[in-house]
């Protein structure tokens, strides 16, 4: 069945570096990835999303690309902030498309 | 902007009482969704429904109702509530298949 697997549980790193945060996925659906991000005590929102092959899509600094051949949505920042620590969901939507598949989500913790 | 409101936003109920749980979208959204959040589990998805008038089944379905009596507005049941319901729920709203899905600000219900 459609699937969307996040390795991570928590990821903790400092201030400055870069992080990866990955995702792969399983649909017989053409692939749709998202990311979305939930700030403590926050709703989820939208971070990023994907349908396209190999092309890198941005947003507030935070970048991902679809590889369709190793069913891949990793998430990357080059450097991240204090205000990047929060809770990362990758989701697809089903074979049907009419609902997301949720990855149990990577929770990032930012130290000084 | 788009906006999903629940209530509440956060309850406490006895075993064995009813729970609903309402929720109220602006956003002429077709379609709209429950979830659930755990830890270490992510976002399931419980009930959902793209008409009003109309439910359909999600991941998790077992001990909710739901109901759409309008295009605006989703209720979550839970005729008997139990321990094991005890999470934050969020609702959830989008225009279509692999579009945003714009969330609540969730509501936390403990059942004690």
């Amino acid at each position: 069945g459609d699937s969307v697997t996040q390795t991570e549980g928590l990821v903790t790193l400092t201030k400055g570096l870069p992080v990866m945060l990955n995702c792969t996925y399983q649909t017989t659906y053409s692939p749709f990835l998202f990311w979305y991000v939930q700030h403590l005590n926050e709703a989820p929102k939208l971070l990023l999303k994907s349908s396209t092959d190999n092309k890198r899509t941005e947003h507030q600094g935070f970048y991902a690309t679809l590889h369709k051949s190793s069913s891949s949505f990793h998430l990357q920042k080059s450097s991240v902030q204090l205000s990047d620590s929060a809770l990362y969901f990758c989701a697809s939507p089903t074979s049907a498309g009419n609902k997301l598949t949720f990855g149990i989500g990577t929770r990032v913790l930012v130290r000084p | 902007e788009a906006a999903v409101t629940q209530s509440p936003r956060s309850k406490v109920a006895v075993t064995g009482g009813k729970v609903t749980l309402s929720c109220h979208q602006t956003n002429n959204h077709d379609y709209m969704y429950w979830y659930r959040q755990d830890t270490g589990h992510g976002l399931r998805l419980i009930h959902y429904s793209y008409v009003a008038d109309s439910t359909e089944k999600g991941d998790i379905p077992d001990g909710y109702k739901a109901s759409r009596p309008s295009q605006e507005n989703f209720s979550l049941i839970l005729e008997l509530a139990s321990l094991s319901q005890t999470a934050v729920y969020f609702c959830a709203s989008s225009s279509g298949q692999n579009t945003e899905v714009f969330f609540g600000k969730g509501t936390r219900l403990t059942v004690v």
